[in-house]
């Protein structure tokens, strides 16, 4: 399917388990984001990746590891979570600066 | 980082009805977003418009970079118009965006 998707949409995890979220797009833009999104703060950038290889840190990084091996895929790695990290969470990608496209969202619950 | 205020937090409108969403930014930007979030939560971009005015359909945008400032005008408006619209923008070299809080947009039929 061409565009932008992630899985799982939903999981429901444990305090201290790892978890991956995965996102993939098919337009090999070179630009992949991840963001959270939680009421009150709307949407905040955790990691990004301007292309293959190469990532950098957002605004709450803390907790959370990325790596971008292939162009179309940017997983997002909760290495032991927190119930702070339950959460709606975005990949999204662009070709450099210009429009964003969202995948759908994952919604994760840590218990 | 860049501030990104959002006004009005909350709007009802009467379907029909015209409304102007407003993004205030902090900062010179050079790259500015448009995003309506629809109510079962998906992102879709409306416009990419770090100056100037675009439009599509019934949605029109202007972004006044000098004055920091930019309008979503939605007119006759729809039901389907119901959401969550947000402005994100950037002023980098890199293409990381700043997401204000949104506007939580009502339409009632």
């Amino acid at each position: 399917d061409a565009g932008i998707t992630q899985s799982p949409r939903y999981k429901i995890t444990e305090t201290g388990r790892q978890v991956t979220l995965m996102c993939h797009q098919t337009w090999s833009h070179s630009y992949m984001f991840w963001y959270r999104q939680d009421l009150g703060h709307g949407l905040r950038l955790i990691y990004y990746s301007a292309a293959a290889d190469i990532t950098d840190k957002g605004e709450v990084p803390d907790g959370y590891v990325v790596s971008r091996s292939k162009t179309e895929n940017f997983p997002l790695t909760l290495e032991s979570a927190t119930r702070s990290q339950t959460s709606v969470y975005f990949c999204a990608s662009s070709e450099g600066r210009a429009t964003q496209y969202f995948g759908p969202g994952t919604r994760l619950l840590v218990l | 980082g860049i501030q990104v205020e959002q006004s009005p937090p909350d709007l009802i409108l009467q379907e029909g009805a015209n409304s102007t969403l407003r993004c205030n930014f902090s900062d010179s930007v050079n790259n500015l977003q448009w995003f309506h979030q629809n109510p079962w939560g998906q992102l879709i971009n409306l416009f990419y418009i770090p100056s100037g005015t675009k439009q599509n359909g019934r949605l029109s945008a202007t972004t006044v970079a000098t004055e920091r400032y930019s309008l979503l005008y939605i007119s006759s408006s729809q039901t389907t118009d119901s959401g969550v619209y947000f402005c994100a923008v950037s002023g980098g070299a890199n293409s990381k965006l700043t997401f204000g809080k949104g506007i939580t947009l009502s339409v009632r039929p």
